[in-house]
């Protein structure tokens, strides 16, 4: 089975910040790697997926990278409506598994 | 606009059934894979089960031999049928629609249903 993990697990920034999260997965999905947001008591929503396309209906500022086992989300301007928990899923082979997580919340 | 609306969580005995369904418009379900996702209380997401369009079927190793997914295209339909429920599988279960016709990013889902397992 393919392990995903997440960094970091939580982080603190203000408004405007940048933010960089990574995903690494235990062996190889090229690019068959999503990213979604999720807010409390909500749905996940699909941000990026294989690995750097943004999903229509997404902010330009959310962006995807990588390839192999390293995959990075980056925030370029955090917005208010960004503090979400933000999870990384691998959908190269079974079982698909998500990452564990990476909260964003207000410093 | 697309649209999935799960149905039949509630209160499930330990070693009991529950079947969920979700209903799906705004888009040709038969095109998509379809796939539930669960979280438990507080806990991160996980795929239960998905079944592609040309119904390549798959399952979590922690609902094997206890879940069954199926599909119903003329109705735009997803079900899972859920046996010998444990405490493990309470969790929101969302229906959720691939932007492919087999597995890749989830683009659509539901609001979710409750599944409490509890005696």
């Amino acid at each position: 089975d393919i392990q995903m993990t997440q960094s970091p697990s939580s982080l603190s920034a203000s408004v405007g910040d940048r933010v960089t999260i990574t995903c690494r997965a235990s062996q190889t999905t090229t690019t068959y790697l999503n990213w979604y947001q999720q807010k409390p008591g909500r749905a996940p929503k699909l941000l990026i997926f294989a690995a750097s396309s943004l999903q229509s209906g997404v902010p330009s500022r959310f962006s995807g990278s990588g390839s192999g086992t390293d995959f990075t989300l980056t925030i370029s301007s955090l917005q208010s409506e960004d503090f979400a928990t933000y999870y990384c899923q691998q959908t190269s082979s079974t079982p698909f598994t998500f990452g564990p997580g990476t909260r964003v919340d207000i410093k | 606009e697309v649209r999935l609306l799960e149905s039949g969580g509630g209160l499930g005995q330990p070693a009991g059934s529950l079947r969920l369904t979700c209903a799906a418009s705004g888009f040709i379900f038969a095109n998509y894979a379809m796939c539930w996702v669960r979280q438990a209380p507080g806990k991160g997401l996980e795929m239960v089960s998905g079944v592609s369009s040309g119904n390549r079927i798959y399952y979590a190793d922690s609902v094997k031999g206890r879940f069954t997914i199926s599909r119903d295209n003329d109705k735009s339909t997803l079900s899972l049928q859920m046996n010998s429920l444990t405490a493990e599988d309470t969790a929101v279960y969302y229906c959720a629609k691939s932007r492919a016709a087999v597995f890749s990013g989830l683009d659509a889902w539901g609001q979710g249903t409750t599944v409490t397992v509890s005696s």
